[in-house]
Formats: structure tokens, sequence, C-alpha cells
């Protein structure tokens, strides 16, 4: 079946610094992929619609500058939170669609310190 | 937009009884309904679905049901066991069967042995 790997898991990191989270389609081509965000006990809120060759979409109150997507391939996309504060601290979670309906990554446990 | 409502947030049911979550949805052109089940720390994994031309669907313990006339559907579990305690959330996409998922609130079940 379709099978959508992210990476890191999970990652530390220094308030101020930026972090890279990779969303990959292992198996089928995904030219639309979507990022999540899941603060504790709370449902998942969509952030952006990643197209591949395209600009992302953007959901309303989420700062597209950042929160960088890249889709420059059929399989890839990437979620890069810049100048990451302790406020960022979540879930990060993506999702590709295929002709079967939707896939989810693993999710990423994103700590700002 | 639409908007998905899940009922109710917390479950608490003893081994071997059934469990039922429901869920109504806003937007008449949505046609996918999936249920995803999520464990602490991870990924939602998709447990079962159903297209709006069926009403029913069954995979051995779990079922689905769709009334699209009112706008809902219902997750059932029977014969529960403790391993199928976690959050579980139901979904439909945003405009019909391309766009993003819009979750609902979750629910937690407690399988208690």
């Amino acid at each position: 079946g379709a099978v959508v790997s992210q990476h890191p898991s999970w990652v530390i990191c220094k308030s101020g610094t930026s972090v890279k989270i990779e969303c990959r389609s292992l198996d089928f081509q995904a030219t639309t992929m979507f990022w999540y965000r899941q603060f504790p006990k709370q449902s998942l809120m969509l952030m952006a619609t990643s197209n591949e060759g395209s600009k992302a979409t953007y959901e309303q109150g989420v700062e597209k500058d950042k929160f960088l997507i890249n889709h420059a391939s059929l399989t890839l996309s990437t979620l890069t939170v810049t100048s990451a504060h302790p406020e960022d601290s979540s879930f990060y979670i993506c999702s590709a669609t295929n002709l079967n309906g939707y896939t989810f990554g693993s999710g990423t446990r994103l700590t700002v310190v | 937009g639409e908007n998905v409502e899940q009922h109710p947030s917390t479950l608490s049911v003893q081994e071997g009884d059934s469990a039922v979550i429901k869920c109504t949805y806003s937007d008449s052109a949505s046609n996918y309904f999936p249920w995803y089940k999520q464990e602490l720390g991870k990924g939602p994994q998709l447990i079962i679905d159903i297209r709006s031309n069926v009403g029913e669907k069954k995979d051995q313990r779990i079922a689905v049901t769709l009334n699209k006339t009112a706008k809902h559907f219902s997750l059932h579990i029977t014969e529960t066991q403790p391993e199928d305690s976690a959050v579980y959330f139901c979904a439909a996409p945003r405009g019909g069967s391309q766009g993003n998922l819009i979750f609902g609130k979750g629910t937690k079940l407690s399988v208690k042995p």
C-alpha cells in the first residue's frame, strides 16, 4: 500500500534556529501533500497545502515566511520551521493523497528549548 | 467551509463491549469519509473508510455507517479489546474528494480489561 515516510521522528532545537522536516511518498507520486500541526490533546489542524512545482497554499493565521514549504519533486515535500520559538513546539504531520485516499506520515515531535 | 463535529470526546467501555463514535459534516459535496486511529506519539492510521455510494462498510470488528441525507457517519467497534484504546478521529475532505481532510476533535477510547 501507499507509504509516506517522515523524518525526523523527533527533534530538539534551540530557540532561534531552523529545523527541516522531510516527507516522502515511497511508492507513489504525490502532486499534493498536506502539512498538519497537532498540539497535545488536540486534533490535527491543517497548516498548508504543498503543490509540486508551485507555491504552497497556507491556511489563515499560518506565517508563510516562518513555515517554509518546498515541494520540488513528486515524492518529496519539506517543511522548514525558521527561527523556531518554544511556542512552535508541536507534533507536525504530513499527508499525501493517492488514488485510494490519504496516507499520513508518522509525525515529527518538535521541541524548541 | 467544511466543518466536522465528533462525539463523544471520551468513551470508556468494558472489554468485549461495543463502542460507537459519531460524526457530522457540513459540506454536502463530501464523498469520502475516513476514520483514523492515533496512538500516543504516532501519526494517524487509517482503520476504515467509506465512500458516499454505500451506506455501510465492515472490516472484521470495525464498521462504518453513512447517512448522507443527515450528513453523519459513525464508527462501530465490536468486541472491544484493550489494544483498541487510542484516540479516534473522523474526517471529511474539504471541497469534495480532492481537498485536504478536515478532522473532528477526536474521541479518546479507553477499553478496560
